[in-house]
């Protein structure tokens, strides 16, 4: 069974750090690419990165880019989205999906994530 | 851009609930998808290609469509299938549509 457990959400202040690991099992990880997706409070849903299946290949939305880095380690069946200088507006549940460019084939239970003075 | 319509659709279990998707220009189906998200839960996907059910969807949700216009359709609604859905074309979704209980 595909599993996708997000960890490192939290509370920080505007212009904060926070570094989020996504955790899979149930498939062979380095033969899939991968995605992140965030869900603001009571909004729809919007993709923000993309990894391929190596690494060698990463996509940002406009709203992040220069701010995060999406990153993998197929060794240890993970994935991780470093977020810089974060916004009030980057506040939202944040999603790992497996699957092609911004398509979430399976998805993790998500983390939030709260940016707030 | 993507256009979902209608905003809510108010239906009774056992309906026919037909969601609109319309893309602002025509696009290929490959990267046409669905989502369903039941409150407090992840979304699922439904449907990729625009037609095609995810594995383990059952065979009442179906999608078609073309150019700049899409439908999910559900059959007869069951009990779980009140929820909100999304529709998504390469790295843009729609805004969703509510399927509640009439």
């Amino acid at each position: 069974e595909v599993q996708l457990v997000e960890s490192g959400g939290g509370l920080t202040q505007p212009g904060g750090s926070l570094r989020l690991s996504c955790a899979a099992s149930g498939f062979t990880f380095s033969a899939f690419s991968m995605n992140w997706i965030r869900q603001a409070p009571g909004k729809g849903l919007e993709w923000i990165s993309y990894i391929s299946t190596t690494g060698s290949t990463i996509y940002y939305a406009d709203s992040v880019k220069g701010r995060f880095n999406i990153s993998r380690d197929n060794a240890k069946s993970s994935m991780v989205l470093e977020m810089n200088n974060l916004r009030d507006d980057d506040t939202a549940i944040y999603y790992c999906a497996k699957g092609i460019v911004a398509r979430g084939d399976h998805w993790g239970q998500g983390i939030l994530v709260t940016v707030s003075s | 851009v993507l256009t979902q319509s209608p905003g809510t659709l108010s239906l009774s279990p056992g309906d026919r609930a037909t969601l609109s998707c319309r893309t602002s220009q025509s696009v290929s189906t490959t990267y046409i998808a669905w989502y369903q998200q039941r409150p407090g839960q992840a979304p699922r996907l439904l449907i990729y290609g625009a037609s095609n059910r995810a594995t383990g969807i059952p065979d009442r949700f179906s999608g078609s469509g073309s150019g700049t216009d899409f439908t999910l359709t559900i059959t007869r609604l069951e009990p779980e299938d009140f929820a909100v859905y999304y529709c998504q074309h390469s790295k843009t979704f729609g805004q969703g549509t509510k399927v509640d209980i009439k």
